[in-house]
């Protein structure tokens, strides 16, 4: 079984501090996925990595950034985190096929 | 652009009484179509993977099918334990980036005993 672990289910923060969002897949994919949910918006991306050290922008960019150190590992910056960034943040894999494979969300309450 | 179009929006349903979910798409040429379930305040849990027109996946009481336009997710008899909101998604072939899915807004499913 495909299992992508986040590092928070849960996460508050105050507007202006940095944050750092983590996850972690076990199944040796190439690619990942951040996303952001939100009631009405649905799932948007904001960054994908196909690769150790290469990133690609999404829909939503702005105010994160990403870093792919490991290829088990991705992690969602937020420089400066606004309370315009709370939301519900999902972290997926994907192998060689096409489906992605999504962790269990860290709600983020900026504050 | 890739498009996907989940309808309804939410969806009672009695214990027992059997009904579909509808996926309506527009792509440039498909790669596949996914369902998954979501949830509350979890992830969204994969659940079909659909690549071509008149394919069908079952999974207990859930099956979906496709066409050149949409895909349906039947729920035959449905019990209280597979309410969730249920999203669709598509891969297309120009979908910005090959490694893109495009997410319909799901459907809110409630099954009361």
């Amino acid at each position: 079984d495909v299992k992508v672990t986040q590092s928070s289910r849960y996460l508050v923060k105050r507007t202006g501090e940095k944050v750092f969002l983590e996850c972690v897949q076990d199944m040796d994919h190439e690619n990942m996925f951040w996303y952001r949910q939100d009631p009405g918006l649905g799932l948007r991306l904001i960054y994908f990595s196909y690769d150790v050290k290469m990133k690609e922008k999404g829909d939503i960019p702005e105010g994160y950034s990403v870093s792919r150190e490991k290829k088990e590992r991705f992690s969602l910056i937020l420089e400066s985190a606004s309370t315009n960034q709370t939301s519900m943040y999902l972290c997926a894999s994907r192998g060689t096929v096409y489906e992605q494979y999504f962790g269990p969300g860290t709600r983020l309450t900026v504050t | 652009e890739d498009q996907v179009t989940q309808s309804p929006e939410a969806l009672r349903l009695q214990e027992g009484e059997s009904s579909s979910l509808n996926c309506s798409y527009t792509v440039s040429g498909l790669r596949g179509l996914f369902w998954y379930r979501q949830d509350p305040g979890k992830g969204p849990e994969f659940l079909f993977t659909l690549y071509s027109a008149g394919e069908e996946k079952e999974k207990e009481r859930l099956k979906a099918t496709l066409t050149k336009k949409e895909s349906f997710l039947h729920i035959t008899a449905p019990k209280p334990e597979d309410s969730a909101t249920y999203l669709c998604a598509v891969q297309g072939i120009s979908s910005g980036s090959a490694r893109q899915l495009t997410f319909g807004s799901g459907t809110q499913l409630t099954v009361l005993p």
